[in-house]
């Protein structure tokens, strides 16, 4: 069974950084393009990124670029989100998504508030 | 960045009609077209990757179709667990884009 498991969400005061997780298991992690996308409260989905098997090539949205970068650890099977300079505009869900064809495995999701 | 235009945003149906959703982009995606269901627990299950193709376990009344720029995913008879939020996206290209959403729900 395809799993996906984000980890490290919380309460983060603005202007901080954090960094989530994204556990995957029951395929091989290697062979996939990963991403990431989230959705603020009352609000639709937003992608925020892709990174393909070997970490060559990254992609993300625009307005995000500078301030969330996407990793992986093949030998962990584990995607990465660093999150810095965190705002309020920043609370959400965050979700971690296998993407060969469209996203085919989402996770749960791991909450992320932004608030002192 | 290619933008996505959902509607209707709001679609109130019964048990066993069928419904249409439609996904407009702003250039074509030459199919690149896929669709995801979201339950009020936030969970999103993946329906429908380039234009047409059923994600594994999805259920037959669910379909799509397309070209170009204009998109639909067509649920032929509701059921129940299918009161949910849809959203399309593009994989077109990069950024990847959704559409604003669909509140599919109970008349």
């Amino acid at each position: 069974e395809v799993k996906l498991v984000e980890s490290g969400g919380g309460l983060v005061q603005p202007g901080r950084s954090l960094k989530l997780s994204c556990a995957a298991s029951g395929f091989s992690f290697n062979d996939y393009w990963m991403g990431w996308v989230r959705q603020a409260p009352g609000k639709g989905l937003e992608w925020i990124g892709e990174i393909n098997q070997d970490s060559s090539t990254i992609n993300y949205t625009p307005s995000l670029k500078d301030k969330f970068t996407i990793s992986r650890d093949n030998a962990q099977n584990t995607l990465y989100l660093q999150m810095s300079k965190l705002g309020s505009e920043d609370t959400a869900i965050y979700y971690c998504a296998r993407a060969p064809m469209g996203m085919d495995a989402w996770g749960q999701g791991a909450s992320v508030t932004v608030s002192s | 960045d290619i933008q996505m235009t959902q509607s209707p945003s709001s679609l109130p149906a019964s048990l066993g009609e069928r419904v249409t959703i439609s996904c407009r982009a702003s250039q074509g995606i030459s199919n690149n077209l896929n669709w995801y269901q979201q339950k009020p627990d936030g969970t999103i299950k993946p329906l429908i990757y380039y234009t047409s193709n059923l994600q594994s376990g999805v259920p037959s009344r669910f379909s799509g179709s397309g070209s170009g720029t204009d998109y639909s995913l067509t649920i032929s008879s509701l059921e129940p667990e299918d009161f949910a939020m849809y959203y399309c996206q593009q994989d077109a290209s990069f950024p990847l884009t959704f559409g604003s959403g669909t509140k599919l729900e109970i008349k």
